[in-house]
């Protein structure tokens, strides 16, 4: 039961332009959400997170919003930047449970193209 | 950011042996770290909690006695796998944080496994 999906496995913009990522989650629990940017042979990197009591927050050129009622989130880019090209995954986490264990989307794969 | 780092960051394996992965962090003391097993073109998907001092707490199915957790001190935790067979092959990556909370740990750069 995939309760964290990414079904985008891939997206494609050009440079400058906007890259619109998203996610949806089943687990009405979850209130923390996160994104992270993956290269590939290594670790994931913290970019974004939301609680659940927003929905919106920005940093920089990336943007989050969260849309509790239809249980979606959204990462915003922009403008896009080659070096954004990565794999991005989402995770939840129900952060009043023990340890606010992480559960993670299949990822999308973003590249921006110059 | 705390700094958390795994070694190796590749492993080629036969099969029947056994292969040990560590995952220390660097700059801060780790009371709690996380190991994560990504197959490809999948998520990362949790497979157990370390604890300093204590049992580790596995997810199901994840099998205990196939992938031995030991953390003996707050700076380092390791991942055994024995009798490690072809399926075994994947991506560990761990994380741990000041905090204990898996959502404000920083991740390790990950461990390619591969079992010949």
């Amino acid at each position: 039961d995939q309760q964290v999906k990414q079904n985008s496995p891939s997206l494609s913009v050009q440079e400058g332009r906007i890259s619109i990522l998203n996610c949806d989650y089943t687990n009405s629990m979850f209130d923390y959400f996160l994104w992270y940017k993956k290269y590939p042979a290594e670790g994931p990197t913290f970019l974004i997170s939301i609680s659940s009591i927003k929905d919106k927050n920005e940093d920089g050129r990336f943007t989050v919003f969260l849309n509790k009622s239809a249980k979606h989130l959204s990462l915003h880019i922009v403008p896009s930047q080659p070096g954004d090209s990565a794999v991005y995954f989402c995770a939840a986490s129900a952060k009043s449970g023990n340890t606010g264990k992480l559960i993670f989307g299949q990822g999308t794969t973003l590249q921006v193209k110059p | 950011g705390a700094v958390v780092s795994q070694h190796p960051s590749r492993v080629i394996c036969k099969s029947g042996t056994s292969v040990k992965i560590e995952c220390r962090s660097l700059d801060f003391q780790a009371t709690t770290m996380f190991w994560y097993r990504q197959f490809p073109k999948k998520s990362l998907m949790l497979m157990a909690t370390s604890n300093e001092g204590s049992k580790a707490t596995y997810e199901q199915g994840v099998e205990k006695d196939k992938f031995l957790i030991n953390h003996a001190s707050l700076t380092l935790s390791t991942l055994t796998v024995t009798s490690a067979h072809p399926e075994d092959s994947s991506f560990y990556i761990c994380s741990a944080g000041l905090t204990g909370w898996a959502t404000e740990a920083f991740f390790g750069q990950g461990t390619r496994l591969t079992v010949v």
